[in-house]
C-alpha cells in the first residue's frame, strides 16, 4: 500500500503572506506527481503534473518543486489571496496501465483577508 | 466542453433503495474513474473503465455496480447500501495514455444513506 503524506493538515495565513506545504511519497516506482486545488463544492482542479527530479513548475503565484530521490514535493503560494483558500491535494502515479492515482489527505489552506 | 458533470449533486437514500449516480464528459476521454471520499480522508479509487471496459475494481462490495454505456457516460448503480457508504462520490476522466495526462474531476455527488 502506497503512503502519500501531506503536511500540514491545515494552515491559516493572512492575505499577502507566502506559504508552502509538503507532499511526501515513496521514492521507488515513481512515475509522476499530480497537484490539485479543490475549492469547496467545486471540482478538484489540476495544477501541475511533475515527472522529473529537480523539476519546478509555476502557474501565476503558485509554484511546485519535485525531489524524486528523497520522495517529496513542495507547493508554494506567493502573496496569498482569499481566493487561494482551498484544499491542495497531491497524488502519486507509480506505474500501471490504468494510471491509478494514490492521493494524500490534502492541506486545507485558509487565507484571511 | 472541458468539464465532467455529475448528477445528482446530493442524494439521500434508505438502505433498501436503489439509486444511480451519473457522470458525463464530452472531451473524448477514454478512461473514466469512480472515487469515494469520506471526510478527512483522501479520495479512494473504486473503479476504472478504459475504452468502456472495466479494468480495475478495487475490491468494492457488490452493492456498488458500475456501468459504462458509452464513451461519454459512466453510471454507478447503488443497491442495499449501508450508512457507512455515506460519502462524496467523485467521477474523473483522463484523455490518453501518458503518465503526464491529468485526471479531470467532476464536483461529486454527496450521498447520505439513512
Amino acid at each position: 500500500i502506497l503512503n502519500v503524506e501531506q503536511s500540514p493538515q491545515s494552515l491559516h495565513v493572512q492575505e499577502g503572506d507566502s506559504t508552502n506545504f509538503t507532499c511526501s511519497f515513496p521514492s521507488s516506482n515513481f512515475y509522476a506527481l499530480h497537484w490539485y486545488r479543490w475549492e469547496t463544492a467545486k471540482s478538484p482542479e489540476a495544477l501541475f503534473v511533475m515527472t522529473l527530479n529537480g523539476d519546478e513548475k509555476k502557474k501565476g503565484r503558485i509554484s511546485a518543486t519535485l525531489n524524486t530521490k528523497e520522495g517529496y514535493s513542495y507547493l508554494y503560494i506567493k502573496g496569498s489571496q482569499p481566493e487561494d483558500s482551498a484544499t491542495y491535494l497531491c497524488a502519486l502515479y507509480s506505474g500501471g496501465s490504468n494510471y491509478k492515482l494514490t492521493f494524500g489527505k490534502g492541506t486545507l489552506l485558509t487565507v484571511n483577508p | 466542453d472541458t468539464e465532467v458533470t455529475q448528477t445528482p449533486k446530493h442524494l439521500v437514500m434508505g438502505m433498501t433503495n436503489k439509486k444511480s449516480l451519473k457522470c458525463e464528459q464530452h472531451m473524448g476521454h477514454r478512461a473514466m474513474y469512480w472515487y469515494k471520499q469520506k471526510a478527512k480522508k483522501p479520495p479512494e479509487l473504486m473503479f476504472v473503465y478504459s475504452y468502456e471496459k472495466l479494468s480495475i475494481n478495487e475490491s468494492v462490495p457488490s452493492r456498488f455496480s458500475p456501468e459504462c454505456p458509452n464513451s461519454s457516460l459512466l453510471n454507478l448503480h447503488l443497491h442495499a447500501l449501508q450508512p457507512e457508504d455515506s460519502a462524496l462520490y467523485l467521477c474523473a476522466s483522463r484523455p490518453g495514455s501518458l503518465s503526464t495526462d491529468t485526471q479531470y474531476f467532476g464536483p461529486g455527488t454527496r450521498l447520505t444513506v439513512l
